[in-house]
This record gives C-alpha cells, structure tokens and sequence, in this order.
C-alpha cells in the first residue's frame, strides 16, 4: 500500500553539490511527474514522463535532469546546486495524461532540500 | 494573466460555519478539473474532481462554471481538521499533452 515514495526526505546541499532525488510507485502508472513548491508559488513542474524510457520539460526545467528508466522509477538530478534550487520537491503520477483530460495526482510525502 | 488564479485567503472561519471560495482559469478549453487540500508541509493529496454538474461529498460541494470558466468549493459545517490549503487544478491542454496547472491555494482556517 505504498504508493508514491520519495526519498531522501530532508537534505541539505551546498552550492555546486550534486545530488539525485529518488521517486518510486507501485501503482502501474505511465505518468510521473517531479513538482517543486515555493511560497505563494503553487507547485510548479520541472520535468514529466509518460512512460518508460521518455522524458519531456515541464514549467521550469533549467538546472535539472530525469531519467525514467523503469516505469515505476522516476528520478531528479541536480548537476550543480544553487541557492535558487532551494524548495520542496514533490513526485507524483497519474494514471492517464491525455491532451484534453488528466487522471488525478497521487503524490509522495515530498523532499525538503535546502542549498547554502 | 495566471492560467489558475485562486484568492489566497487566509479565510477565517468559525467552526460549523459556510465557507465558499472560487478559482478561475483562463483556458476555455480545459476538461478536468480537481480541487486538493494539503496540510501544512505536507503532500497535496486528492479532496475531489469537478465534474459539469457539479458534485457532493458529504460536506463538500464542488461546482463548475464553464461560462465564467471558474470552479468552486463550498465546505458546509466546517470542522477544525477543515483548516488547510485548498489547491485548484485545471488540466490545460496542449498539441501532444495535457498539463495539470496548479493555483497557488485558498488557505482556510477554522476557529473553535
């Protein structure tokens, strides 16, 4: 009954450092997603994945990178850390994406990265 | 213009009361529509969808104004565990996928 699961929960980079985010579903799901949060901002997304092997920008894409290489993984890699990048980082997938229709979101718990 | 645009509150409401609040878009062409709550620092999770006719659960209702191309949420009978952030979703369609645009949040906070 697990879900979206993300981790690491908590981290704390500074500038330059890299590191990869790690988000896993157990639920079949084609679509994933990686969302960062900001205050008054709303989730904004970074990258997408429709299924297996594709990968596709979001909103803000710049300074991040994914990789779908199995279809219940989907991971986020930050190359070089900035102060900037300092957010709440949400995973979630979808059943369906259609052009004109979405299935709902079932995000994890979320990782609170701190960059210094 | 925001694609969602949601007033920000925070809306101050006593326990047991009515509170309504809306989220407009601007895309005429969007199909699915979603309101989710989510809890200080944590996960949005799902509250409901919207359909055309509008739709209740329990103490909840969701309506859709295609015409003014708004939705909104009214909680009836508000209970303390109510207080959260109210988040509005619209799926904007593209030429290949449909992207699910988020509003900012409604924050709600019930008082005893």
């Amino acid at each position: 009954n697990a879900g979206v699961t993300q981790t690491p929960k908590f981290r704390v980079l500074k500038t330059g450092q890299s590191m990869t985010l790690l988000c896993a579903q157990d639920m079949n799901h084609e679509y994933m997603y990686w969302y960062r949060q900001d205050p008054g901002m709303g989730l904004r997304l970074i990258h997408y994945s429709v299924g297996e092997g594709t990968t596709a920008k979001g909103e803000v894409p710049d300074g991040y990178n994914v990789s779908r290489l199995k279809k219940q993984n989907f991971l986020l890699g930050l190359e070089s850390a900035a102060p900037s990048q300092t957010s709440v980082y949400f995973c979630a997938s979808s059943y369906s994406g259609g052009s004109s229709y979405n299935s709902p979101l079932h995000f994890g718990n979320g990782t609170r990265l701190t960059v210094t | 213009r925001k694609e969602v645009e949601q007033d920000p509150g925070p809306f101050n409401v006593p326990e047991g009361a009515t509170v309504a609040f809306n989220c407009t878009y601007s895309n005429s062409a969007s199909q699915s529509f979603f309101w989710y709550r989510q809890d200080c620092r944590k996960e949005p999770k799902l509250l409901m969808s919207v359909y055309s006719s509008g739709n209740e659960d329990g103490r909840f209702t969701a309506q859709l104004n295609r015409a003014s191309q708004y939705i909104s949420l009214l909680i009836r009978d508000s209970k303390l565990s109510d207080s959260a952030t109210y988040l509005c979703v619209v799926n904007i369609p593209t030429d290949s996928w449909g992207k699910l645009q988020f509003g900012a949040g409604t924050q709600v906070v019930v008082t005893p």
